[in-house]
């Protein structure tokens, strides 16, 4: 059972960046896109983008210039990172295995 | 960018009762189009993909339809549990999107 794990600082001041990892357990990571999913507090999902095993991203044009991704397949885990946050940027972050019923749990990252 | 309308926005139905759920793309999506369901504090849950296939383990009282612009989630015989948000997402162009999510209650 592929298994996804988010890990990073649930608290980022205003004007930093926001660093973001993602596990992958139970599967590969290759071969697949990866993708970020945010949901702001009581809103709708929105999504920030993904990435392919050869490590090309692909970004939504409302966070590009800030987003960036990675991928590690010799770790299994993929990674966000978004610059400048401000408090707009407070969400709870997924990730997710792009086509599929795999997502992590969430973290919660608030910009304050 | 494709914007997904989801309606209605609430619907309020009672155990057994049906729900018939939309989703309207702004151009055609083919059958990219993918259901989830999402309930307080949890990720949402994949329930149909590629238009109107189930995800394994889903429930067959949830089917999905439609094609090219127009889609519908439909719940029949609703039970408590059943009460949640449910988007709509399109995976054929990119940026992928969601709909705005329509809230069921039970």
């Amino acid at each position: 059972q592929v298994q996804l794990q988010e890990s990073g600082p649930g608290l980022v001041k205003p004007s930093e960046t926001l660093s973001l990892s993602c596990i992958v357990s139970g599967g590969f990571i290759s071969n697949y896109y990866w993708s970020w999913i945010r949901q702001p507090p009581g809103k709708g999902l929105e999504w920030i983008g993904y990435i392919y095993d050869s490590g090309t991203p692909y970004y939504s044009p409302s966070l590009k210039g800030r987003v960036t991704m990675s991928i590690d397949t010799s770790k299994n885990q993929f990674s966000l990172r978004l610059s400048s946050v401000t408090t707009a940027d407070t969400a709870v972050y997924y990730c997710a295995r792009e086509d599929s019923p795999y997502w992590g749990q969430g973290i919660l990252v608030t910009v304050s | 960018e494709i914007v997904l309308t989801q309606s209605p926005a609430t619907l309020s139905l009672s155990p057994g009762e049906r729900a018939t759920l939309s989703c309207r793309a702004s151009q055609s999506v083919s059958n990219y189009l993918a259901w989830y369901q999402q309930k307080p504090g949890q990720a949402p849950r994949l329930l149909i993909y590629d238009a109107s296939t189930r995800a394994t383990g889903i429930p067959a009282r949830f089917s999905g339809s439609g094609s090219g612009a127009d889609f519908t989630l439909t719940i029949t015989s609703l039970e408590p549990d059943d009460s949640a948000v449910y988007y709509c997402h399109q995976r054929i162009s990119w940026p992928l999107t969601f709909g705005g999510g329509t809230k069921v209650e039970i």
